[in-house]
């Protein structure tokens, strides 16, 4: 049974670019949320994707946006990036949308530095 | 709006020393509580639910209604258990997000 993973590990980019971060979930499972953890903080909820469609979102701007695949893989998509932005952004899959028990299974996230 | 709450940075223990790490939340409905833990150089991962009232390494955790929480413990620390530790809670009302405390680094000192 293959983990969540996340490309890529690390990535830097400027003030105004748009970034694209993916993840691809674990065998069997069909719910993927996205998090933000900035330096020292607990991971905060952006959204979450189930079967393709969003599925509950966080207090985000528009400027972060999400995809999920047939596959269940997921991307997210930051524009117009901002300094804040740097974080650390964490990947989790779960087998369903959030029944009781339902677990979050985490990747190893990507370090995204805006300069 | 549904918050929790981690009031220790910090916890520095000596080996075999009990360990609680506090963990308090708010929230309207019924919640479904869970800590993780994050190794050095490891991803996050789950430690325990409250609705599996299960002991694993030694943690145990109980959900308290009344008083809002779900605090950690552990009776003999052992070094292996220093990580980084987080609260999180569950709302369906909310999509079903997690919503994390601000975590507890816990050192084990031999």
């Amino acid at each position: 049974e293959t983990g969540v993973t996340q490309s890529p590990t690390h990535l830097i980019k400027t003030r105004g670019q748009q970034v694209t971060l993916r993840c691809s979930s674990q065998s069997g499972h069909n719910t993927v949320s996205w998090y933000q953890q900035a330096l020292g903080q607990g991971p905060q909820f952006i959204f979450q994707y189930y079967r393709e469609e969003e599925n509950g979102r966080g207090n985000f701007p528009p400027r972060f946006s999400g995809l999920q695949f047939p596959n269940y893989s997921s991307e997210l998509n930051v524009n117009a990036l901002e300094l804040d932005d740097s974080a650390l952004y964490l990947c989790a899959s779960s087998p369903t949308s959030g029944g009781a028990g339902d677990t979050q299974y985490f990747g190893p996230g990507t370090r995204l530095t805006v300069l | 709006a549904q918050r929790v709450t981690q009031p220790e940075k910090l916890l520095s223990v000596f080996k075999g020393a009990p360990v609680e790490l506090k963990c308090n939340y708010s929230y309207s409905g019924s919640p479904e509580l869970f800590w993780y833990v994050q190794y050095s150089r490891q991803r996050l991962q789950l430690l325990l639910r409250h609705i599996s009232r299960e002991s694993i390494k030694g943690f145990t955790a109980d959900l308290n209604k009344g008083e809002t929480s779900f605090h950690l413990k552990k009776p003999f620390a052992q070094e292996e258990d220093s990580a980084m530790y987080y609260c999180a809670l569950k709302s369906r009302a909310a999509g079903n997000k997690l919503t994390f405390g601000g975590g507890t680094r816990v050192l084990v000192k031999p």
